[in-house]
């Protein structure tokens, strides 16, 4: 069984401060993928990132950041010098390579408040 | 860029009602999702369609829901006879071959 654990349910941080939004998955698979999606006040799912298990390095893009760390099953997202959009719901997400339609587990979801 | 749409982004319904929500998956796009949100919870997944069948399916999709493809674009959800705890957002996805899943904007369904 897959499973997906995001601890922190809520943050709340001042704009300019970074944030690392953490993720613990579980799985049997050898071969997996990692998700980060964005759920801002609108309602949508927004894609931010998939990695796959056989690849460790990490990531970079402008802001964001994810470390995954396949020693501890962990994938976490960090948002340096956060800004006042970046307020959402952040899910991060598990998919299996068993079958091409393996389906996606989510986490529960963590909110983050960006205040001004 | 190519997404996926969903409509209606708002349908209330009568409890036992019929209700069929519609999503166009990006054109290029061969493995089909519906998953759905209630209110302040986690995404949890539905069906999963390829090749024009059901490939996986939850305990939550249960007789009273179906999926299908009827006209080679459209992937509907219909759900027969709508109770109070169907309430939520449902989300359409679909998956090309790079593995990632692009969901559309939603469909909130209010039961009353």
């Amino acid at each position: 069984a897959q499973k997906v654990t995001q601890a922190q349910t809520e943050i709340s941080v001042v704009e300019k401060e970074d944030v690392t939004l953490d993720c613990v998955y579980e799985t049997r698979d050898t071969t997996y993928y990692l998700f980060w999606y964005k759920q801002p006040p609108s309602g949508e799912l927004v894609f931010l990132i998939r990695r796959n298990s056989f690849d460790e390095q990490n990531e970079i893009s402008g802001r964001y950041s994810w470390n995954f760390q396949k020693s501890t099953s962990s994938f976490n997202f960090t948002i340096t010098a956060s800004q006042v959009v970046d307020s959402a719901v952040y899910f991060c997400a598990l998919r299996g390579a068993s079958g091409a339609n393996s389906k996606l587990t989510f986490g529960k979801g963590i909110t983050l408040s960006v205040r001004p | 860029e190519p997404e996926v749409t969903q409509t209606p982004s708002h349908q209330v319904t009568q409890m036992g009602q019929e209700v069929i929500l519609r999503c166009v998956p990006i054109s290029n796009h061969l493995y089909f999702y519906w998953y759905r949100q209630i209110l302040g919870q986690k995404v949890e997944f539905l069906v999963s369609f390829y090749n024009n069948e059901i490939s996986e399916k939850s305990e939550i999709f249960d007789d009273q829901f179906s999926v299908e493809r009827p006209d080679g674009s459209n992937f509907t959800l219909k759900i027969r006879s709508t109770k109070l705890e169907d309430s939520a957002m449902y989300f359409c996805a679909s998956k090309g071959n790079t593995g990632e899943l692009f969901f559309g904007e939603g469909s909130r369904l209010t039961v009353l």
